[in-house]
Parts: structure tokens; C-alpha cells; sequence
């Protein structure tokens, strides 16, 4: 079946920095891919609508200059959160749609990041 | 907009027992898809089982399966002889048939007790 890969599965970072996380569609071309936030114990609130070759449509109240999404190839969407603060701690999920069935929309294992 | 509402925050089931989760959704179109979701503690989403508006026949996967009440906008999930691994939150979900993204409900907590 298909499988989306997200690395890292965790991350520490200090106030200040930036931090990658990256997605990756391991068996199928993912035109479109998704990214969710996820905090403790809620449901998953989509950030963003990512394209492959063009730019990512955000929802309503998420800073695109904060959140840098880049969907560079068929197979790898990656999600850069600037200059962390604490406030942005939280899970961080991708999900990639597989074109070739109505239902495939397969998740990473998420990530979760720490903003000390 | 498309709401999707869950309004247990939890639930608990004996095992072998029958459980039924509720899910309700507010849409004005007529080609959509319902899904419902599995996120063990692993965090992992698991796609449980889907339906398609425009069939009137329940979904069913194995010992998941749907009552889908279309014009009540009711789209619960039933557990048969629930077990220990069935423990996760269950979101429910909705697409409409053009746009790509899913819309999640605030999800319901399965525990499953001996």
C-alpha cells in the first residue's frame, strides 16, 4: 500500500531557530500533500494545502512567512517552521494524496517538536 | 463551511462488546465522502472505512461498519466484538467530491476494558 515517510520523528530546537521537517511519499507521486497541527488530546487542524510546483494555499490564521512550505518534487513536500518560539510546539502531521484511489490519503507518522 | 461534529469525547466498551460512535456533519453538497480515522497512541492515522454519499448501502470492513443516514447527516461507526487494539481516538472525517482536503471532527476516545 502506500506509505508516506516524515522525518524526524522528533525534535528539540532552541527559541530562535529553524527546523525542517520533511515528507515523503515512498511509493506513489504525490501532487497534493497536506499539513496538519496537532495539539494534545484536539483533532488536526489543517495549515496547509501543498502543490506540487506551485505554492501552498494556508488556511485562514496560519503565517505563511512562519510556516515555509515547499513542494519541490512528485514525492517530497517539506514544512519549515522560522524562528520557533514555544508557542509552536506542538505535532505536526503530513499527509499525501495518492491520485490513484478515492480513499488514499496516507498520513506520516507525524512530528513532534519541541521549542525550548 | 463543512463542520464535522463528534459529540462524545469518550467512550468505553467491554471487549467483545458492540460500541457505536456518533458523528454528525452540516453541508449544502451533494458529492462528498465520509471517512472515519484510527490514531492509536502511535499517533499513526489509520484509515478505518469510508463512504461515498451518493451510495444508499452501509460501508462495511470486517467488524467496522457504517450507519450512514444521509438526510439526517449522520454518519456513525459501529465496533463489533471490540477489542484491546481498538483502543485510539476515531475522527470522523468529510471531503467534498472536488476539493481535495478532509475536514476532521474533534475525535472521540475509545478505551477498551477486560
Amino acid at each position: 500500500g502506500a506509505v508516506v515517510s516524515q522525518h524526524p520523528s522528533r525534535v528539540i530546537c532552541k527559541s530562535g531557530t529553524s527546523v525542517k521537517i520533511e515528507c515523503r511519499s515512498l511509493d506513489f507521486q504525490a501532487t497534493t500533500m497536506f499539513w496538519y497541527r496537532q495539539f494534545p488530546k484536539q483533532s488536526l487542524m489543517l495549515m496547509a494545502t501543498s502543490n506540487e510546483g506551485s505554492k501552498a494555499t494556508y488556511e485562514q490564521g496560519v503565517e505563511k512567512d512562519k510556516f515555509l512550505i515547499n513542494h519541490a518534487s512528485l514525492t517530497l513536500s517539506t514544512l519549515t517552521v522560522t524562528s520557533a518560539h514555544p508557542e509552536d510546539s506542538s505535532f505536526y502531521i503530513c499527509s499525501a494524496r495518492d491520485p490513484r484511489n478515492a480513499d488514499g490519503y496516507t498520513f506520516g507518522s507525524g512530528t513532534r517538536l519541541t521549542v525550548v | 463551511a463543512q463542520t464535522v461534529t463528534q459529540s462524545q469525547p469518550e467512550m468505553s466498551v467491554q471487549e467483545a462488546e458492540t460500541v457505536t460512535l456518533s458523528c454528525t456533519y452540516d453541508t449544502s453538497e451533494s458529492d462528498y465522502y465520509l471517512f472515519w480515522y484510527k490514531q492509536p497512541p502511535s499517533r499513526q492515522m489509520i484509515l478505518v472505512i469510508r463512504q461515498e454519499a451518493y451510495k444508499q448501502q452501509n460501508a462495511t470492513e470486517n467488524r467496522f461498519s457504517v450507519n450512514f443516514q444521509k438526510a439526517a447527516k449522520s454518519f456513525s461507526l459501529k465496533i463489533s466484538d471490540s477489542q484491546l487494539g481498538d483502543a485510539a481516538m476515531y475522527f470522523c472525517a468529510y471531503k467534498t467530491g472536488t476539493a481535495s482536503k478532509l475536514t476532521f471532527g474533534t475525535g472521540t476516545r475509545l478505551q477498551v476494558t477486560l
